[in-house]
């Protein structure tokens, strides 16, 4: 079954810390995002891609960078983790040539930092 | 600012009522609409969403109205149930099949008590 898996599903990291959060999908995406999940901020676009070896920023990058090097697999790169960046983070991938439109997210990824 | 919001952060309404969940946007050029569905600890999921050729889709008891003029559109659901208790996120974005760049509200959390 397609799915979009995340890698780790909990991390506890140390502010100035880097992390590494990492997202794999076998629906054939081209597609590809990264959310961040806020108490009364809803879904806020980090980065995304459209194919791989390029990304673009979304909403709030800053703080942030990410690596797509293959269809399959989109990362999100905190290099020095503060402790603003403690929160649920989403990776999702979508076909643009759905008739829906649907995003499919992972599970989420939990970060904490200290 | 925030290009897609939600007016009421939470909602609680009667088993077999009907309720109104409402998202305003800003961006004339979005042209896909859409509602997702998360419970606690799981990723959104896909409830309903409506292209802007149209301004109404049904689905079951789930219809999204489509208000162009007036920048909004709404989720009606009839004959709540108990697993309807979820955190809704409308979400609009535009081109490429809609699902490019898709920009989500804070989240109404909806309680629908028996």
């Amino acid at each position: 079954e397609a799915a979009v898996t995340q890698s780790p599903r909990s991390k506890v990291a140390v502010t100035g810390g880097k992390v590494t959060l990492s997202c794999h999908q076998t629906n054939n995406h081209d597609y590809m995002y990264w959310y961040r999940q806020d108490t009364g901020h809803g879904l806020r676009l980090i980065h995304y891609s459209y194919v791989a070896d390029s990304t673009e920023k979304g909403d709030i990058p800053d703080g942030y960078k990410a690596s797509r090097p293959s269809q399959e697999n989109f990362s999100l790169i905190l290099e020095l983790a503060s402790l603003s960046q403690t929160a649920v983070y989403f990776c999702a991938s979508s076909d643009p040539g759905s008739n829906t439109g649907q995003l499919y997210f992972g599970e989420g990824s939990k970060l904490t930092v200290l | 600012g925030q290009q897609v919001k939600q007016s009421s952060p939470s909602l609680t309404v009667q088993e077999g009522g009907i309720l109104i969940l409402n998202c305003d946007y800003e961006n004339d050029m979005f042209d896909y609409f859409a509602w997702y569905k998360k419970y606690p600890d799981n990723s959104p999921t896909l409830l309903i969403s409506v292209r802007s050729n149209v301004d109404k889709r049904e689905d079951g008891r789930f219809t999204v109205f489509l208000n162009k003029s007036g920048k909004h559109f709404s989720l009606h659901i009839t004959a709540s149930q108990p697993e309807d208790t979820a955190v809704y996120l409308c979400a609009a974005g535009e081109g490429q099949g809609g699902s490019a760049k898709l920009i989500f509200g804070e989240g109404t959390k909806l309680t629908v008590s028996s």
